[in-house]
């Protein structure tokens, strides 16, 4: 069985602090994707970066980073210098090799206050 | 935007009603998902279509069925519905990832937000 665990449930930071999500994952594939997802109050998921099971190196973009660590089954997402906008539900998200349907974990609200 | 459509954006309706969503995929993708957000349960995959097969099932009620038609748009019907039933459902379009393993990219509509009274 595979399972998603993001404990944070809720992240309240000041503008322009730095915030970590972390997720941590569970599965018995050897192969397989995992993913952030974003979903502002509008409600649509908004899809943020995928990482596959082959690649360990982190990613950087823009005030985004991810931090995938397979020793620990980890893929933890950084903001650096948050903004009010960044405010809203991340989800972690994990895609098994055969049945590509998504597991995802219970998200993690970030309030972003100015 | 993602390029998914899903229809309607709200529905209310009562306690025992049928209701039908309707969703189009990214042109292209021969995937689709549907998928339920409630406050209780989170975000879990209910079914997925491709090229018109059924390919997997999740936590999906009997009272709720989805088909996908030979044009790829897909539809999702709900009867007998329940207060319970109240959430959001999201629809998403798949194609391969290209690279190793067999996964699929995602990409989701706006979703529906279904309201039982």
């Amino acid at each position: 069985a595979q399972k998603v665990t993001q404990a944070q449930t809720e992240i309240s930071v000041v503008e322009k602090e730095d915030v970590t999500l972390d997720c941590v994952y569970e599965t018995r594939d050897t192969t397989y994707y995992l993913f952030w997802y974003k979903q502002p109050p509008s409600g649509e998921l908004v899809f943020l970066i995928r990482r596959n099971s082959f690649d360990e190196q982190n990613e950087i973009s823009g005030r985004y980073s991810w931090n995938f660590q397979k020793s620990t089954s980890s893929f933890n997402f950084t903001i650096t210098a948050s903004q009010v906008v960044d405010s809203a539900v991340y989800f972690c998200a994990l895609n098994r090799n055969a049945g590509n349907m998504l597991t995802f974990g219970g998200g993690t609200r970030l309030m972003v206050k100015p | 935007d993602s390029g998914v459509t899903q229809t309607p954006k709200h529905l209310i309706t009562a306690t025992g009603q049928r209701v039908t969503l309707r969703c189009s995929p990214r042109s292209g993708d021969l995937s689709v998902y549907w998928y339920q957000q409630s406050l209780d349960q989170g975000l879990q995959f209910l079914i997925h279509y491709y090229n018109g097969e059924e390919r997997a099932k999740g936590n999906i009620l009997e009272r709720f069925s989805a088909q996908q038609f030979p044009d790829l748009h897909s539809e999702l019907n709900l009867s007998s519905l329940e207060l319970g039933d109240s959430a959001l459902y999201f629809c998403a379009s798949g194609r391969p990832i290209t690279g190793p393993g067999r996964g699929n990219e995602q990409f989701f509509g706006p979703g529906t937000r279904l309201t039982v009274l």
